[in-house]
């Protein structure tokens, strides 16, 4: 149950693009469609943004994408917001139980 | 709308016990999977447990396995995580997390505010 692989922090300018890998195994990421992405505010709850490798719950803009190729799976944030600074982790069904990615720090310059 | 509340956080001593519970309402809690999720003080959230709709399919992060126990009760809509041997790192705000399935679902569609849990002398 190691945790998957996520850069310590990312940043970009408002409006710009920036995209968050998380890289895990073929019994994880790479075994299974059960990718999800939690955006966490310090001190609220964590949110969804992405499921499913690539859906998106409603009421989640469409800025919020969800890919994956191979045992990797990467979510992109396009026309970046102030309010989306945050940290974000990944998440992964590894066959008889989940794991979380050590999580990302996204910075809005 | 889906409300998720966790009690029983507090310090704690190395070693012993603590219970934690999760009242839940606005939504049929017997239908979905329940799971806890846990960040300790500065760092990422770690996946510890999660049990099935009717209670008879678990599985635990190897971290707490054999130390911790997942169970419900769909007629009081409760989660509980009962937690023994309790060592410094378990320190964490626990939180409590809806699955969007059955069974395991697929991911984590609504959680609680959290719980802290000390465990120090």
């Amino acid at each position: 149950q190691s945790a998957l692989t996520q850069p310590h922090s990312v940043s970009g300018s408002p409006g710009q693009s920036v995209a968050i890998s998380c890289t895990g195994t073929s019994s994880d990421v790479g075994g299974y469609n059960y990718v999800s992405w939690y955006q966490h505010h310090p001190g609220k709850a964590p949110k969804v943004v992405i499921y499913d490798v690539s859906q998106r719950p409603s009421g989640v803009p469409d800025r919020f994408s969800g890919s994956k190729s191979g045992n990797a799976a990467s979510l992109t944030i396009s026309g970046l917001q102030a309010e989306d600074e945050a940290d974000y982790y990944c998440f992964s069904w590894a066959g008889r139980s989940w794991v979380f990615g050590g999580g990302t720090k996204l910075t809005v310059l | 709308q889906v409300q998720l509340v966790e009690s029983g956080g507090g310090v704690v001593q190395p070693g012993r016990s603590q219970r934690l519970s999760c009242a839940a309402s606005g939504f049929s809690f017997s239908n979905h999977a329940m799971h806890w999720v846990r960040q300790a003080p500065g760092k990422g959230l770690e996946w510890v447990a999660v049990l099935s709709y009717h209670g008879s399919s678990e599985a635990y992060a190897d971290s707490v396995k054999g130390r911790f126990t997942i169970s419900r009760d769909n007629s009081k809509n409760t989660l509980y995580l009962q937690m023994n041997s309790l060592r410094p790192e378990d320190t964490a705000v626990y939180f409590c997390v809806r699955g969007n399935g059955a069974n395991y679902g697929t991911h984590l569609d609504y959680w609680g505010q959290g719980t802290l849990v000390t465990v120090s002398s």
